[in-house]
């Protein structure tokens, strides 16, 4: 199958720095990726989609300056949390559709973003 | 309200019987149908999608199947093996909509 590769896989800052993670589709190109946030035995919540070129679609609720997201090229798609703060902390998971069935989702590994 | 439930219990299954999840929904019509693999401190992995218009799916050892009467899946693992301990996730895709997760199912497999 496909791999989306995702980096850092666990990053600790301080709180009011910004954090960037990035989000690879190894072999395959993606004009769409999904950002994802899970807490602790909760589901998976959907921040935003990300695309290719143009502008990504935030989810209700979710800061658009507060996590700056960019899709420069079909292969990369970033986070950026900005001026982070301890209830930022969480774990980050993108992830890009398949190319012949958009339902079918491959996800990165994760980030754990812990913000002191 | 729109709701996807999973047992929040974990489950605990001995080694080589099969273990059975369940993933129930209300006020959705879902066109799809998934479950997704979770280790712990990992992203998801695909493990099979069902079609509304499709009863059961197999892949190996794994089962799907999907009853939209009773809006129900269920999840099958035969003759279970410690390796497949793991948090499994259904999720679920409306017509016209993205996919939304449920909060997953433990499963221990105990040797």
């Amino acid at each position: 199958g496909a791999v989306v590769s995702q980096h850092p896989s666990r990053v600790i800052c301080k709180s009011g720095t910004s954090v960037k993670i990035e989000c690879r589709s190894l072999d395959f190109q993606a004009t769409t990726m999904f950002w994802y946030r899970q807490f602790p035995k909760k589901s998976l919540m959907l921040m935003a989609t990300s695309n290719e070129g143009s502008k990504a679609t935030y989810e209700q609720g979710v800061e658009k300056d507060k996590f700056l997201i960019n899709h420069a090229s079909l292969t990369l798609s970033t986070l950026t949390v900005t001026s982070a703060h301890p209830e930022d902390s969480s774990f980050y998971i993108c992830s890009a559709p398949d190319r012949e069935l958009q339902e079918k989702l491959f996800f990165g590994s994760g980030t754990q973003l812990s913000v002191l | 309200s729109q709701k996807i439930e999973q047992n929040s219990e974990a489950l605990n299954i001995q080694e080589g019987k099969t273990a059975t999840l369940t993933c129930n929904y209300t006020n959705y019509s879902p066109a799809y149908l998934q479950w997704y693999r979770q280790d712990p401190g990992r992203g998801p992995v695909f493990l099979l999608l069902i079609r509304e218009n499709e009863k059961e799916k197999r892949k190996e050892r794994l089962k799907v199947t999907f009853d939209t009467t009773l809006k129900q899946s269920l999840f099958h693992i035969t003759a279970s093996q410690p390796a497949d301990s793991a948090t499994y996730l259904c999720a679920l895709t409306p017509r016209d909509d993205k996919i939304i997760f449920g909060k997953g199912t433990r499963l221990h497999i105990l040797p």
